[in-house]
């Protein structure tokens, strides 16, 4: 059975210091991993996904993870804060079999907040 | 294109009660699923419907049920409502049903059961 696991449900970082968060995954197959964004009030949003093209990928609002099989982690990083980024995010995982890949299983979730 | 549209965005129905809920998907998306978030187990996977079959269906009791339409578009039904099915429920669709399609989620529909 595939799961996922997120380190830490808050983290608080200055604006402009790194972002790191933290994602680690167990799946029987090679895995697809997401990471999703969630606002208050709103639905989630795809900030970048892996499907084993390249381990190091590259998102929207300047955010990438990189896919490390040997420690089984997608972590998800940003070089500079912005207070816009406050909000939770959701690592995610898909196992690559045709048929029962068709749910997605979300970690608990990390509430990223960013002060001045 | 237009995003992933569900309607209500917010429903408060009486312990008891049914309720339906409505997902209109990307255009071109065949792929429907469902899920509901709550405080206390997070998100869950409901179930995938593909060209109007349930593909997958996750760990809820019967009183939760689907159905898609041949415009791709999705109803899930919860009968008998009670209170722990307060949650926001999440509808995703994707452009098919192989898992390397990212799925592209709606606002989502706030029910609060009284």
């Amino acid at each position: 059975a595939q799961s996922v696991t997120q380190l830490g449900s808050h983290v608080s970082v200055s604006e402009g210091a790194l972002v790191l968060l933290r994602c680690n995954y167990s799946s029987s197959v090679p895995p697809y991993l997401f990471w999703y964004v969630q606002y208050p009030n709103q639905g989630l949003q795809l900030l970048l996904k892996y499907t084993s093209a390249a381990t190091l990928v590259k998102g929207i609002n300047g955010f990438e993870a990189e896919f490390k099989k040997s420690e089984t982690s997608f972590h998800l990083t940003k070089p500079s804060a912005h207070m816009s980024d406050a909000a939770e995010y959701f690592c995610a995982v898909s196992e690559s079999v045709s048929g029962t890949a068709s749910k997605l299983t979300f970690g608990t979730g990390t509430r990223l907040q960013v002060t001045l | 294109k237009a995003g992933v549209t569900q309607t209500p965005r917010y429903l408060i129905k009486t312990r008891g009660q049914q309720v339906t809920l409505s997902c209109s998907p990307i255009s071109g998306h065949r792929s429907v699923s469902w899920y509901q978030q709550t405080p206390g187990q997070g998100l869950q996977f409901l179930f995938e419907y593909f060209s109007e079959t349930q593909r997958n269906k996750g760990n809820f009791p019967g009183r939760f049920s689907g159905r898609q339409f041949s415009n791709s578009r999705s109803e899930m039904n919860v009968s008998t409502l009670e209170l722990g099915d307060s949650a926001l429920y999440l509808c995703a669709s994707r452009h098919s049903d192989r898992s390397v399609y990212e799925q592209y989620f709606g606002p989502g529909t706030r029910l609060t059961v009284t």
